[in-house]
C-alpha cells in the first residue's frame, strides 16, 4: 500500500491566519490526491481533488498544490468554520489510502 | 438533492452478525458506485471497498477482503455492509459515500455514518 503522511498532526492558528498542511506519499501518485475536511461527529467533506481542483461549492480560500509525492493544502484566511480535521487521500493506486489527519485548532 | 441515509447505531456482541445499510436518493443510484469507509474511534479514515450497483461488481481493499461483504439492491437504491462474525476490533463508525463521477475512489456525497459497537 502507498503510505500517506501528513504534517503537522496538530496545528494551532487564529482566525485570519494563512495555514498550510503537507501530505507526502511513499511513492509517486502523480496528481491523484484529494483533501477532505471532517468536523466532529460528521462525515468528511470533499474539498479538493486531482491535487488542485476545488470541488463545487468549496470556498476559494482553500487551495491545493503538488504532484508526485509532495502536496499542500492552504487556507488563505482562516474562518471560524474551518477549525476541523483535514485528511488527504491518494487515489492513484488501489486501495486509496488516507493520511492520518491534521487537526486544526483555535489558538 | 443528493442524499445517502444510513441505518442507525448498532450494539452487538462478538461473534454476532450484522448488516448496515445506505440508501441513496436524489440521483440515479445505478450510475454511481458506492464506497464504504471505516473510522475507528479517534482514528483516521480507511477505505474499505466499493460496489457498482448496476452490476454488483465489487472492489475490496486487501485489508478488508474476507472480513466484510459489500452488496447492493438496486431496486431499492440501497447498499449494504455486512459482517458474519463480529469482533471487538470492528468497533467504529462506518460511512458510505457516492463515488465521484470522474475521480475513482473519492466520495463526493456522504452518509451520516453508522456507529457499530462490538462489546461483550
Amino acid at each position: 500500500d502507498i503510505q500517506m503522511t501528513q504534517s503537522p498532526s496538530t496545528l494551532s492558528a487564529s482566525v485570519g491566519d494563512r495555514v498550510t498542511i503537507t501530505c507526502r506519499a511513499s511513492q509517486s501518485i502523480s496528481s491523484w490526491l484529494a483533501w477532505y475536511q471532517q468536523k466532529p461527529g460528521k462525515a468528511p467533506q470533499l474539498l479538493i481533488y486531482q491535487a488542485s481542483i476545488l470541488e463545487s461549492g468549496v470556498p476559494s480560500r482553500f487551495s491545493g498544490t503538488g504532484s508526485g509525492t509532495e502536496f499542500t493544502l492552504t487556507i488563505s484566511s482562516l474562518q471560524p468554520d474551518d477549525f476541523a480535521t483535514y485528511y488527504c487521500q491518494q487515489y492513484n493506486t488501489y486501495s486509496y489510502t488516507f493520511g492520518q489527519g491534521t487537526k486544526l485548532e483555535i489558538k | 438533492e443528493v442524499q445517502l441515509v444510513q441505518s442507525g447505531a448498532e450494539v452487538k456482541k462478538p461473534g454476532e452478525s450484522l448488516r448496515i445499510s445506505c440508501k441513496g436518493s436524489g440521483y440515479s443510484f445505478t450510475s454511481y458506485r458506492v464506497v464504504w469507509v471505516r473510522q475507528m474511534p479517534g482514528k483516521a479514515l480507511e477505505w474499505m471497498g466499493r460496489i457498482d450497483p448496476s452490476d454488483s461488481y465489487i472492489d475490496y481493499s486487501p485489508s478488508f477482503q474476507g472480513h466484510v461483504t459489500i452488496s447492493a439492491d438496486k431496486s431499492i437504491s440501497t447498499a449494504y455492509l455486512q459482517w458474519s462474525t463480529l469482533k471487538a476490533s470492528d468497533t467504529g463508525i462506518y460511512f458510505c459515500a457516492r463515488q465521484h463521477a470522474y475521480q475513482g475512489g473519492l466520495g463526493d456525497y456522504w452518509g451520516q455514518g453508522t456507529l457499530v459497537t462490538v462489546s461483550s
